[in-house]
C-alpha cells in the first residue's frame, strides 16, 4: 500500500516564485489536510478538505491556496513563496472525524 | 486559546529505562486525544488514542490515560529500545471533521 504520497520530497524555491505542492492517497478517505511542521511549533494545520469539492482553511491559510482535484489528490500552492514559508509540509488523510490521520514523507521547502 | 503543552526534549534515556512524556491540554468539552510519532525522515504514524475520559490507549509497549480531572495524556513506556529514539507528539482533536492541534514535539534519543 502506497498510502500518502507526497511529491516532491525537497524543493529550493527563491522568493517570489510559485509551486504546487501535490498529494495523493489510496485509502478512500473523504478528509485530507495540509499541515506544516516548524522547530519548536509542531504541526499546524494550513488548510483543509472534509470532502471532494470542499476546503476550508486552517490556522495558517496565509500565503497559500488549495485544490481538491478529486477524492484522491488535494494540492497545495505557493502563489509567492517567502522565506516565512520555509517548512516542511506535511499531507494527511484520514476518514471524517476520526482524528486518526495517515501523513506522507513530507517536503521539506526552503525559500531564499 | 485552546492549546497541547508537552515537555520539551531532548529526552536521553539508556535503553530500558522508563519514559514519561508529560502532556497537558485545554478545550472546551472532551476532545479525542492523541500520540503520534516521527521517526527520523518520515511523517508521522498514530501511536494511540483515547476518545473518552478514563480510556487507555496502548500501543507497541506505550500506553497513556486520558484524565479529564487534570487534562492531561502523559505518554509512558516501561523499557525503552533503541529503535523508540524519535520525536513524540501529543494532539487533540478539534471539531468532528478530524482537524488535530498538535503539541510542539518531544524529541527521545534512546543510547545503547
Amino acid at each position: 500500500n502506497a498510502g500518502v504520497t507526497q511529491t516532491p520530497k525537497f524543493q529550493v524555491l527563491k522568493t517570489g516564485q510559485s509551486m504546487t505542492l501535490q498529494c495523493a492517497q489510496d485509502m478512500n478517505h473523504n478528509s485530507m489536510y495540509w499541515y506544516r511542521q516548524d522547530p519548536g511549533m509542531g504541526l499546524r494545520l494550513i488548510y483543509y478538505s472534509a470532502s471532494e469539492g470542499t476546503t476550508d482553511k486552517g490556522e495558517v491559510p496565509n500565503g497559500y491556496n488549495v485544490s481538491r482535484l478529486n477524492k484522491r489528490e488535494f494540492s497545495l500552492r505557493l502563489e509567492s513563496a517567502a522565506p516565512s514559508q520555509t517548512s516542511v509540509y506535511f499531507c494527511a488523510s484520514s476518514t471524517t472525524g476520526t482524528g486518526e490521520a495517515f501523513f506522507g514523507q513530507g517536503t521539506r521547502l526552503t525559500v531564499v | 486559546g485552546d492549546s497541547v503543552t508537552q515537555m520539551e526534549g531532548p529526552v536521553t534515556l539508556s535503553e530500558e529505562a522508563f519514559l514519561t512524556i508529560n502532556c497537558t491540554y485545554t478545550a472546551t468539552g472532551y476532545p479525542s486525544l492523541f500520540w503520534y510519532v516521527q521517526y527520523p525522515g518520515e511523517g508521522l504514524q498514530l501511536l494511540l488514542k483515547a476518545t473518552k475520559a478514563d480510556d487507555k490507549g496502548s500501543n507497541k509497549g506505550f500506553e497513556a490515560t486520558y484524565r479529564k480531572e487534570t487534562t492531561s495524556f502523559h505518554l509512558e513506556k516501561g523499557s525503552v529500545q533503541v529503535s523508540d529514539s524519535a520525536v513524540y507528539f501529543c494532539a487533540r482533536s478539534t471539531d468532528s471533521w478530524g482537524k488535530l492541534q498538535f503539541g510542539a514535539g518531544t524529541q527521545v534519543v534512546v543510547t545503547p
